[in-house]
């Protein structure tokens, strides 16, 4: 069975600053595909980044990045300059190729202060 | 359209009483996925539709629990007699064929059971 662990239920960081969220998963699978959603208090979760297991560099999007160890199923978000509207819940989550199922972590609640 | 559309947006209901959610998928999504979230936790997977294939139900909780989807279109979630414990957010995605790339989801209905 996969499982998907996120062990810091709610995170601040100051406006402007960097910020890690941390993500650990369970596989006995090769490839798999890893994803960080996030839901803002309107409920809709909205995909942030993802990253295929099979490809060794880290997924960049904009202010956001992950440091992706497969190693040791270790799948962390960084968000570099936070800014105010970056406060939402956070969830990492895992699919199996072709299997079209998440598995979800339980989340992070990052505040982002001004 | 534009996003997947869920409605109602919130729903009370007294225990005991059936409910209706209803979902539109984005329209050439052929896969529609149902989701619950409690409060405080990540989501978790309920029923998968892809196309005319036979449903993936076995996220269910129990049989008061069902779905139905006609071809690629509109789907709804139906829980009989509800229990306060079916009190949870309830969110929907759609995604092309394979959800590896991400899907997109609804902002959900948020079931109350009183």
């Amino acid at each position: 069975a996969q499982t998907v662990t996120q062990s810091q239920p709610e995170m601040s960081v100051q406006e402007a600053e960097t910020v890690t969220l941390s993500c650990t998963y369970d596989t006995s699978e090769n490839n798999y595909y890893l994803f960080w959603y996030k839901q803002p208090p309107s409920r809709q979760m909205i995909l942030v980044i993802r990253q295929e297991a099979y490809k060794q560099q880290n997924a960049t999007e904009n202010r956001f990045s992950v440091n992706f160890q497969k190693a040791a199923k270790s799948f962390s978000l960084k968000i570099s300059d936070s800014q105010l509207g970056d406060t939402a819940m956070y969830f990492c989550a895992f699919m199996k190729p072709n299997f079209n199922k998440f598995y979800f972590g339980s989340g992070t609640k990052l505040n982002v202060k001004p | 359209g534009a996003g997947v559309s869920q409605s109602p947006s919130n729903k009370v209901t007294e225990k005991g009483k059936d409910v209706e959610l209803r979902c539109d998928p984005i329209s050439g999504h052929t896969a529609l996925y149902w989701y619950r979230q409690r409060l405080g936790q990540g989501l978790e997977f309920l029923i998968y539709f892809q196309g005319n294939s036979a449903p993936d139900k076995s996220g269910l909780p129990s049989d008061r629990f069902s779905a139905e989807r006609t071809g690629e279109s509109v789907s709804t979630l139906t829980i009989q007699r509800t229990q306060q414990e079916d009190s949870a957010v309830y969110l929907c995605a759609s995604s092309f064929f394979l959800g590896d790339d991400g899907y997109t989801f609804g902002s959900g209905t948020r079931l109350t059971v009183v």
